[in-house]
């Protein structure tokens, strides 16, 4: 088993349209939840992260981490064209150091249709 | 503000060519600095990190190694090339301490190899 897992997509919606982007992980240790964004041919950049449970919300996206289910998702209102990229979520366990490696979703697809 | 720069965009080259990749980072001291390889449907693999000058971990057995000669400048390199390392090579730094802890990664713009 993964330890983090996420679809694949691809997930095309109508501009407008609420998205749902989710992973489950398997690691009950993990604290800091984050997601990045993947324009096609460029390398992903951080849209937001979390720490331990709860939502966080920044203009049309919201964060949500339930640790009792292991489950991370974001949110993204009012979809755009320019919203069509990958979405990585990723995870990592709560003490510092470059040793205290970040653990990737594979990405979803997202594809949003003017 | 910090950048990441890293060079060159795409490159492709015969299987048992030698191979480097350079990163440098700018507006920041002591970064920890990685490199990953990202591959269709399998998301991002960690290569090698390094907490400073000179410091290497390898993550994965492969045909590459990595070098920091500088404490803002990591290179990927390998002797021969294999088809096999054809992907997506990302470069990324981070702090600890920024962003309350977190520990998060900024990537540069990436490198696509193609190995024929």
């Amino acid at each position: 088993q993964k330890e983090v897992e996420q679809d694949p997509g691809p997930l095309s919606v109508p501009e407008g349209a609420i998205v749902s982007l989710n992973c489950t992980y398997s690691n009950s240790a993990f604290q800091y939840f984050m997601w990045y964004r993947q324009y096609s041919r460029k390398g992903p950049e951080l849209l937001m992260y979390t720490y331990s449970s709860g939502n966080k919300e920044d203009g049309r996206f919201t964060a949500q981490v339930d640790k009792s289910s292991k489950y991370i998702s974001l949110f993204i209102r009012d979809s755009q064209p320019s919203d069509s990229a990958t979405y990585l979520c990723a995870m990592r366990l709560d003490y510092g150091g470059a040793t205290n490696k970040l653990i990737f979703g594979t990405g979803t697809l997202l594809a949003v249709q003017p | 503000s910090q950048t990441i720069h890293q060079w060159p965009a795409t490159l492709v080259q015969p299987v048992g060519s030698p191979l480097s990749l350079e990163c440098t980072v700018e507006g920041t001291s002591n970064p920890n600095l990685y490199w990953y390889r990202q591959a269709a449907g399998r998301g991002l693999q960690l290569l090698f990190y390094s907490v400073g000058i000179g410091q290497i971990s390898s993550e994965v057995p492969q045909n590459l190694s990595a070098s920091r000669p500088q404490d803002r400048q990591f290179i990927l390199s390998s002797k021969k090339l294999l088809l096999s390392d054809s992907g997506f090579y990302l470069c990324a730094w981070s702090v600890w301490g920024i962003r309350s802890g977190a520990n998060v990664l900024t990537f540069g713009a990436g490198s696509r190899l193609t190995v024929l």
